[in-house]
């Protein structure tokens, strides 16, 4: 089983629905992110969690809201969602405080469509 | 804001021969760690290779290995003896030392292998 998995994998929805993209890891780790994919723009962060109780905004948070549930889960929610928040959403998460090396662990990806 | 720059959207490589992707960074730390990422088809992101910006020599994992120009803020990634799974989107990555930093992602290369 994956270290970071991602549900759902696809999603196909409407616009102004509310879609949920849960993430849970087994690694122990202390921060998670949700990363955006967009083809010819990279990855681009959207929020980060370094801890429970922290949450923080990243470069294109507009539109989106978060929730870290526990050490392990760490949820992304489109309110209402508009056809250009279709992308290729990654979840990651990295050690701090096992001995930090900036490596990201990331999940499958959630792509997902908005009609 | 820190910026990562890949100057190639697509390179190819025939198989067994050698490919250099780009990458350049601005930042005015000196205290950073920069990333190559690989994400195959499968869409699944991979830790390539890690470089500490306080060492000189460069870091080499197998068949990859990077040419670290610090004062040039360069960072390009060399694939020795490509092989077919070599094929991928491949992503710079920078992050700044310290423990609060997220990291920040180049727009990718997209690398075919011809066999």
């Amino acid at each position: 089983d994956a270290d970071v998995t991602q549900t759902p994998r696809n999603r196909i929805t409407k616009t102004g629905k509310r879609i949920m993209l849960e993430c849970s890891q087994t690694k122990g780790h202390d921060r998670m992110y949700w990363y955006r994919q967009d083809p010819g723009l990279g990855l681009r962060l959207i929020y980060y969690s370094f801890d429970v109780k922290d949450i923080n905004k990243g470069e294109i948070s507009d539109g989106y809201s978060v929730s870290r549930q526990a050490q392990a889960k760490f949820s992304l929610s489109l309110e209402s969602a508009i056809p250009n928040q279709t992308a290729l959403y990654f979840c990651a998460t990295s050690d701090f405080r096992g001995g930090y090396t900036g490596e990201l662990f990331f999940g499958e990806g959630s792509r997902l469509t908005v009609l | 804001a820190q910026t990562v720059t890949q100057s190639q959207p697509e390179m190819s490589v025939q198989e067994a021969e050698t490919v250099t992707l780009s990458c350049t960074y601005d930042t005015s730390e000196s205290d950073y760690y920069l990333f190559w990422y690989k994400q195959p088809p499968s869409r699944q992101m991979i830790l390539v290779i890690r470089q500490e910006a306080y060492k000189q020599q460069n870091a080499t994992e197998n068949r990859f290995s990077v040419n670290f120009q610090k004062a040039a803020k360069s960072f390009s990634l060399k694939i020795s003896d490509s092989q077919l799974g070599d094929a991928a989107m491949y992503f710079c990555a920078y992050l700044r030392g310290g423990s609060n930093y997220k990291l920040t992602f180049g727009k990718g290369t997209l690398l075919t292998v011809n066999p």
